[in-house]
């Protein structure tokens, strides 16, 4: 079965970190790009950074909001990518979905179920 | 960076109904353009890629069109399962952003 499973999520203070993770199974995760992307309770998805796969370089890229806070990284021997997220603040609270970014639809074709961070003191 | 601009916000339609969602880019992305559909507490589900290809699985009331900067999302016949709400996103520059959603609600 294709599948994203994301862990790690949690409450943590402001300016405190957390790291997410997310499991792949059932393709082939060493040659996909992987995403992050955030929605905060009622509010619309925003793309958070992406990390291409060895061919590419393992490349990475952020947005604005969480560049110098956050990295993306992954471990093709474990089918697993991750999010380091330090600095956290307040407005960082979301629920955090990894997905795989396929380049023959060029799209994000599989999503994982999302885990909830609330950064809060 | 690419802003993506969602109209209407808000719909609200009936069973069976015809509906049209539109997308605005703020350059032109061709056709790299998707949609996705978001029910309350899952993951967003990929509707529609490259503005016109439908995703294996999803019903054929489901269609795409446009390129450039004007996009759209018409479904035919609204059926229960799709009240829902909709997302465009574009694929052509990173970073990727999304459109800020198109809640469809039962009249």
């Amino acid at each position: 079965e294709v599948q994203l499973v994301e862990s790690g999520g949690g409450l943590v203070q402001p300016g405190g970190s957390l790291k997410l993770s997310c499991a792949a199974s059932g393709f082939t995760f060493s040659g996909s790009a992987m995403h992050w992307v955030r929605q905060a309770s009622g509010k619309g998805l925003e793309w958070v950074g992406r990390i291409r796969s060895k061919a590419n370089s393992y490349a990475t890229a952020y947005a604005a909001s969480v560049k110098g806070r956050f990295t993306i990284s992954r471990d093709d021997s474990k089918n697993t990518a991750y999010l380091q997220m330090n600095s956290l603040k307040t407005e960082d609270t979301a629920v955090y979905y990894c997905t795989r970014h396929d380049d023959y639809v060029w799209a994000f074709d599989i999503w994982g179920q999302g885990t909830m961070v609330t950064v809060s003191s | 960076d690419i802003q993506m601009t969602q109209s209407p916000s808000s719909l609200s339609a009936s069973v069976g109904d015809r509906v049209t969602i539109t997308c605005r880019a703020s350059q032109s992305i061709s056709s790299y353009l998707n949609w996705y559909q978001q029910k309350p507490g899952k993951a967003p589900k990929l509707l529609i890629y490259a503005a016109s290809s439908l995703q294996s699985g999803v019903p054929s009331r489901f269609s795409g069109s446009g390129s450039g900067t004007d996009f759209t999302l018409t479904i035919s016949s609204l059926q229960p399962e799709d009240f829902a709400t909709y997302y465009c996103q574009q694929s052509y520059s990173t970073p990727r952003s999304f459109g800020q959603g198109t809640k469809l609600e039962i009249k």
